[in-house]
């Protein structure tokens, strides 16, 4: 796509409950990161895909956090169990490689209720 | 993680004014990146530099490469009332996988 896509743009969930953010990044690209940002805050790193190599999950917060990319394409982040301080915007973003700026999508609003 | 520092948080500045802010970080980096968020959006890539000393231009907007490596800065001349937003600093290491962000700078601009 031209952009990277991200859904859905707003969630509010019951404390507990499990949800699934999306991430479609730009064609070609094959590094793909997600993000953290809460409210006023920078941007925390939580995982980064790079080809057909593992995953580096070294920003994960806890277990209940889990992503996996198919295909080398489309990305999703699983938060099980969701407690109120995961609300924040979970921002997705891809790259032709590790040494090239990131496309940003326009996040996820999360928020645990 | 690592967190780059960045400075000021948050100016309040009048239509027409520069504007100055920086990065700095305890690691030597060999790529800064400048971004600017809008609310609601995710951050947008203003300027790249890839070489200590480098000085770079988009427009109004000049950031450069500090020659220690470990810093960087961006000006905007003559501010406008769209360019207010959050502006983001990213560096990244030779051996890293991942850039590294700063802790953002809120901008606003008076009319």
């Amino acid at each position: 796509g031209a952009g990277v896509s991200q859904s859905p743009s707003n969630k509010v969930t019951e404390k507990g409950k499990d949800v699934e953010l999306r991430c479609d990044p730009i064609s070609g690209h094959t590094a793909l990161y997600w993000y953290r940002q809460s409210l006023g805050q920078g941007l925390e790193f939580l995982i980064y895909f790079q080809g057909n190599s593992a995953p580096d999950k070294s920003g994960l917060p806890s277990d209940r956090f889990s992503a996996e990319r198919t295909g080398g394409s489309v990305s999703t982040l699983t938060i099980q169990r969701t407690q109120q301080e995961d609300s924040a915007v979970y921002l997705c973003a891809s790259s032709f490689g590790t040494s090239y700026g990131y496309t940003f999508g326009s996040g996820t609003r999360l928020t645990v209720v | 993680g690592q967190q780059l520092n960045q400075s000021p948080q948050s100016m309040f500045i009048q239509e027409g004014e520069d504007v100055s802010m920086n990065c700095t970080s305890s690691s030597i980096f060999n790529t800064w990146l400048w971004y600017k968020q809008d609310p609601g959006e995710g951050p947008v890539l203003l300027i790249a530099l890839y070489k200590a000393g480098e000085l770079t231009s988009n427009g109004r907007l000049t950031a450069q490469f500090g020659i220690t490596r470990k810093d960087s800065f961006l000006n905007i001349s003559a501010s406008i009332p769209s360019d207010v937003g959050i502006y983001f600093c990213a560096g990244r290491s030779n051996t890293g996988n991942q850039f590294y962000f700063g802790t953002g700078t809120s901008l606003t601009v008076i009319p």
